[in-house]
């Protein structure tokens, strides 16, 4: 596609119920990563994957939490057990080099974002 | 724990005024990025620095990172309602075993008053 996807934009749950955030990042881009973002924050760091390798899940809050790649191009995040504290707006992002570091530009092509809400 | 810290939290400007949003580090900065984001969109590449003293422009926007790269500025000359958004300044941060992560600051909220 033309820009990174993300699915479905507006998500409400009842407490305790799992949900997935599907991303579809650009076509051909190696490295898909996940963020959180709370009202009023800048994104906070949750993983990240090179083709299908997940390369750095730090920022993952606790088990509740995983994410996967399996044929390295879309991935979803998933949320098992929602709390209310998991409300925020999960945003996706791409970029076409293995690492920032790696690239000239640096980057990173964001979707416009899951907001999820646990009532 | 956010790792940036931005300042000034927001700012509000008279359309034609010049600003500068800044970005500091108690590390040093292997890549500095600034992203720009509006209500309800995705964030907005602006530019990337990763050379101490480093300076860039695209348009109106200026941004430099300091010598000792621990320090970035952001720098709008006569803003203009466009302009208005959420300017966020986010970091390289090298981890072990070769992987790395991009971390944000919490975000200047820029209102271009007409």
């Amino acid at each position: 596609g033309a820009g990174v996807s993300q699915s479905p934009r507006y998500k409400v749950t009842k407490r305790g119920q799992d949900v997935a955030l599907r991303c579809d990042p650009i076509s051909g881009h190696v490295s898909l990563y996940w963020y959180r973002q709370a009202l009023g924050q800048g994104p906070e760091f949750l993983t990240y994957f090179n083709y299908e390798a997940q390369q750095d899940k730090s920022g993952l809050p606790n088990d509740r939490f995983s994410a996967e790649r399996p044929e390295g191009s879309i991935s979803t995040l998933t949320i098992q057990r929602t709390e209310q504290r998991d409300s925020a707006m999960y945003r996706c992002a791409s970029s076409l080099a293995l690492g920032l570091a790696a690239q000239n530009t640096g980057e990173l092509f964001f979707g416009e974002g899951s907001r999820l809400t646990v009532l | 724990s956010q790792e940036l810290e931005q300042s000034p939290q927001s700012l509000i400007v008279q359309e034609g005024k010049n600003l500068t949003i800044n970005c500091t580090s108690s590390k040093t900065l292997y890549g500095l990025y600034w992203y720009k984001q509006k209500y309800g969109e995705g964030l907005i590449f602006l530019m990337m620095l990763q050379k101490g003293g480093e300076e860039k422009s695209h348009e109106k926007i200026t941004a430099k990172l300091d010598e000792k790269k621990q320090q970035s500025s952001l720098h709008i000359t006569a803003s203009q309602p466009s302009h208005a958004g959420i300017y966020l300044c986010g970091a390289d941060l090298p981890l072990q075993g070769g992987s790395e992560k991009l971390v944000f600051g919490k975000g200047t909220k820029l209102t271009v008053n007409p």
